[in-house]
């Protein structure tokens, strides 16, 4: 799996949409993208993946740079209750390949 | 209805003794998972299983034996605990052909003394 690099922490105002940075140059063809997060105590919780389009959910957007060599989770209207711990994970899409977490960034939403 | 649940919750035993966490999904996944995350918040998957059958096994030590009597439960059963077992355990659950959404259950920290 490709290694990824993500800032240790950040801070965001409550409301303010969140830009989560993920650098992940030795990526292959055949990766994706994945984002998740790690509320205090509590599992993981899957956010959202891409492979190289642009893609939005429910929970974030996930924008992808053309090269494919880093990537960026956007809250798009940080609460509180998104102060976490977010990983960005590199993988092949399907089969049995393991989730390989690293340090992943911890964002604090200030009031 | 919880997805993934654990039990128990918190865990405190002494070095030498035999201890069992168990883990059930009610999502209907095939494929469960053990995860281990340290003192230092680092989270590092253990084992693997899809349909009862062991997929991932990384380099554990063999104290530590997932059990699968079913695909809805993953039980981890480890032998003689040292102190550097000492850490919050996570089971997790996907579907066979969706293995990157796996759904987390709620941890079960286990102190070893």
């Amino acid at each position: 799996d490709a290694k990824t690099t993500q800032p240790p922490s950040m801070d965001c105002a409550e409301g303010r949409a969140a830009n989560l940075p993920c650098n992940h140059s030795t990526i292959s063809g055949n990766e994706y993208v994945y984002w998740y997060r790690q509320i205090h105590s509590q599992g993981p919780q899957y956010i959202i993946h891409g492979l190289k389009n642009n893609e939005t959910n429910e929970m974030a957007s996930l924008i992808i740079t053309e090269d494919r060599k880093s990537s960026t989770l956007i809250l798009p209207h940080a609460t509180l209750r998104d102060t976490a711990v977010y990983y960005c994970i590199v993988r092949v899409g399907f089969g049995n390949e393991k989730l390989t977490f690293g340090t992943g960034t911890r964002l604090t939403i200030i009031p | 209805d919880t997805a993934v649940s654990q039990t128990p919750k918190y865990l405190v035993t002494q070095m030498g003794n035999d201890k069992s966490i168990k883990c059930e999904q009610n999502l209907g996944h095939d494929t469960m998972y053990w995860y281990k995350q340290d003192s230092k918040k680092f989270l590092k998957i253990m084992f693997s299983y899809n349909n009862k059958e062991l997929i991932i096994n990384e380099t554990v030590p063999n104290r530590f034996s997932p059990k699968s009597p079913d695909k809805a439960h993953l039980n981890l059963h480890i032998n003689s605990l040292e102190l550097g077992d000492s850490a919050v355990y996570f089971c997790a659950s996907s579907d066979k052909d969706i293995t990157y959404e796996q759904y987390f259950g709620p941890g079960t920290r286990l102190t070893v003394t």
